[in-house]
């Protein structure tokens, strides 16, 4: 299996310009969701879903922040319009339920400027 | 509001010592406990987990104690190796049902290991 896979691995964009973020889960998993890592706050889970259905959007910083999983193996990450603010590593991770734990994806490295 | 606490953003040790990360946490909901480690530019990997039924979990060098009461638990590392240095994160996980496996993480504690 080649794990959670992630693109891009880097994305530079200016301000007010729209990110998308991609993500393969691992085959046969069947939770996944969006963390973004701060110096401040570590990894902070954004949002995530079970089945391909959103569970918990709660911690999605704002309304310019978006996320869908259109299918069991691909969901998607989209900034709209991006601030620099936004700057950080998001990850995404899937996993099998409750108590496996996670495999986490290699990150994308956001810069917003 | 943060239910899961690294306090200590960095600890240095030497080659050979005991590494002992902490980590504290405050839902009582809490009955899943697992340690992640990442390296720069790569993902977060499982280390070792405990579950709130237990308060120890070995697994070779790595040791997970939890106290429950104090709802803390830590991490030990013996003996500790350079390749150890890492970026050591704690993560909790509540009851099952509509958690799916839900995991809240610390803000993750530095590693580095001399040689």
């Amino acid at each position: 299996d080649a794990g959670v896979i992630q693109s891009p691995r880097h994305e530079v964009t200016e301000m007010g310009q729209e990110v998308t973020l991609r993500c393969k889960p691992i085959s046969g998993h069947n939770s996944l969701f969006w963390y973004r890592q701060t110096m401040m706050r570590g990894l902070e889970l954004l949002i995530y879903f079970n089945n391909n259905v959103p569970i918990d959007d709660s911690g999605m910083p704002e309304d310019r922040f978006s996320a869908k999983m259109p299918n069991a193996s691909f969901s998607t990450l989209k900034i709209q319009p991006s601030e620099p603010r936004d700057s950080a590593v998001y990850f995404c991770a899937s996993s099998r339920g409750s108590n496996y734990g996670y495999t986490f994806g290699s990150g994308t490295r956001l810069t917003v400027v | 509001d943060q239910q899961v606490k690294q306090n200590s953003p960095s600890l240095s040790v030497q080659e050979g010592r005991i590494s002992i990360l902490n980590c504290d946490y405050t839902n009582s909901m809490f009955d899943y406990f697992l340690w992640y480690k990442k390296y720069p530019a790569e993902g977060p990997t499982f280390l070792i987990s405990i579950s709130s039924i237990k308060d120890k979990n070995e697994d070779g060098r790595f040791t997970v104690f939890l106290n429950k009461s104090a709802k803390h638990l830590s991490l030990h590392i013996v003996p500790s190796q350079p390749g150890d240095s890492a970026v050591y994160f704690c993560a909790a996980s509540g009851a099952g049902g509509t958690s799916y496996g839900k995991l809240t993480f610390g803000q993750g504690t530095i590693l580095t290991v001399h040689p």
